[in-house]
């Protein structure tokens, strides 16, 4: 089954603790995104990859990094998560890069960070 | 950052009512324009993806149009059911690999 599978879906943690939440596509998708959706708010673009070691920020990268060294799996790392992190976040994977193909989103991960 | 609007952030219909819901970006900065349909504790799905002004895409009872020289695109449920509750997102794609989300508009289909 064509899937982007996140782990974990729930995370409780405390600030200054770093943590790696993974993304997964077995679609063979050369393009994928990490998001975080607040109350209120759409989703909002945290980096992208357009290919194997290419990466880009979006609108809020500040405090995440990530990295693309094989084409399935595209983790999300927190090196020191703080309070205004708590969110939920999406990973997404499309065909290409290119604008007007569809997304895959994963199934989200809760972040608490306390 | 991009601005992409979407209104209005919620809606309340009864069952059977037709209803429609605004998407509005910037016409310069026009790529490719995907619609998603959101219901609780699952994943966005893709609706709709448009790129060519005039578009107008169908699945089912739910439509959208584009209209890129004025910045909008509509979203058309016909007949709502409960199970069109959801939140629906737009999202403004760049050729370049960023996509800038509105902030959904909720909509609850009453019986």
């Amino acid at each position: 089954e064509a899937q982007v599978t996140q782990n974990p879906r729930y995370l409780i943690t405390v600030t200054g603790k770093k943590l790696t939440v993974t993304c997964s596509q077995n679609m063979n998708h050369e393009y994928m995104s990490w998001y975080r959706q607040d109350p209120g708010l759409g989703l909002r673009q945290i980096y992208y990859s357009m290919n194997v070691e290419v990466t880009d920020k979006g609108d809020v990268p500040e405090g995440y990094k990530v990295s693309r060294k094989e084409k399935r799996n595209f983790p999300l790392i927190l090196e020191s998560p703080s309070p205004n992190q708590t969110s939920l976040y999406f990973c997404a994977s499309r065909t290409t890069w290119a604008g007007n193909t569809e997304a895959f989103f994963g199934q989200g991960t809760r972040l608490t960070v306390v | 950052i991009l601005n992409v609007e979407q209104s209005p952030q919620s809606l309340h219909v009864q069952e059977g009512d037709s209803t429609n819901f605004t998407c509005s970006f910037p016409s310069s900065n026009f790529y490719a324009l995907h619609w998603y349909r959101w219901e609780t504790a699952k994943s966005p799905e893709a609706l709709f993806v448009m790129t060519l002004n005039g578009d107008e895409k169908k699945k089912g009872r739910i439509s959208a149009t584009l209209n890129t020289k004025e910045g909008y695109s509509y979203l058309y449920i016909k007949g709502s059911q409960p199970e069109d509750s959801a939140t629906y997102l737009c999202a403004l794609n760049t050729n370049a690999g960023k996509s800038t989300f509105g902030d959904g508009t909720t909509l609850t289909v009453k019986p």
